[in-house]
């Protein structure tokens, strides 16, 4: 298969202090991640693009270091939200793009199940 | 980047009917689209890839889509609609870059 995992599944926490999410590809290796935002009832917005071994991209409006990804290995991108504050409440999803030969569906991203951030 | 309009954000079919689910690029380059599904609090599920390899795209689940470059759209349908079929339906585009691209996504309702 193709399965994208990220923990937690949901998080609850206090205005000022930091989330990390992780997305792991389980059974493929992945270079390319991708990190998504949705609101409730809308489409999802690309956040950024995260690459093993070097600097995220982020698309235009959206703060770096306000959103720290780190891709340290083929397998796991994190997604660290720092100093949350209410309005950065959503549900975070990531997809990790599978390059493998998969006839019906090579090169495709797969997403993860998301994450749900509160942030009281 | 690709722009992905999907005409419709609710559909309701009939338990056995025809589900029609409308989505339009705009693009000069014909992209890579696709087709998710979601259901409540859960990640996307791919159902379908357009390619360039053929036209018509048979996907997971009895759906499939077909690739009209003339029209620049890529409709989503299934046949004969089930209790499972309710769900948000999201077609996205990307070019070579990879980034998708989303539509607002429909959502489907199934009446027993």
């Amino acid at each position: 298969g193709a399965v994208v995992s990220q923990h937690p599944s949901w998080v609850i926490c206090k205005s000022g202090t930091s989330v990390k999410i992780e997305c792991r590809s389980l059974d493929f290796q992945a270079t390319t991640m991708f990190w998504y935002r949705q609101f409730p009832k809308q489409s999802l917005m690309l956040m950024a693009t995260s690459n093993e071994g070097s600097k995220a991209t982020y698309e235009q409006g959206v703060e770096k270091d306000k959103f720290l990804i780190n891709h340290a290995s083929l397998t796991l991108s994190t997604l660290t939200v720092t100093s949350a504050h209410p309005e950065d409440s959503s549900f975070y999803i990531c997809s990790a793009r599978d390059t493998r030969d998969r006839s019906l569906f090579t090169d495709t991203q797969y997403f993860g199940p998301g994450t749900r951030l509160t942030v009281l | 980047a690709q722009s992905v309009t999907q005409l419709g954000s609710h559909v309701s079919v009939s338990e056995g009917a025809l589900v029609l689910l409308r989505c339009n690029y705009s693009s000069s380059v014909p992209p890579y689209l696709f087709w998710y599904v979601q259901y409540p609090n859960q990640g996307l599920q791919l159902l379908l890839k357009y390619t360039s390899a053929a036209t018509l795209v048979k996907g997971i689940n009895g759906f499939e889509a077909e690739f009209k470059k003339s029209e620049t759209s890529f409709h989503l349908t299934k046949p004969s609609a089930h209790m499972s079929d309710a769900a948000e339906y999201f077609c996205a585009a990307s070019s070579n870059d990879y980034k998708l691209s989303f539509g607002a996504g429909t959502t489907v309702t199934v009446r027993a």
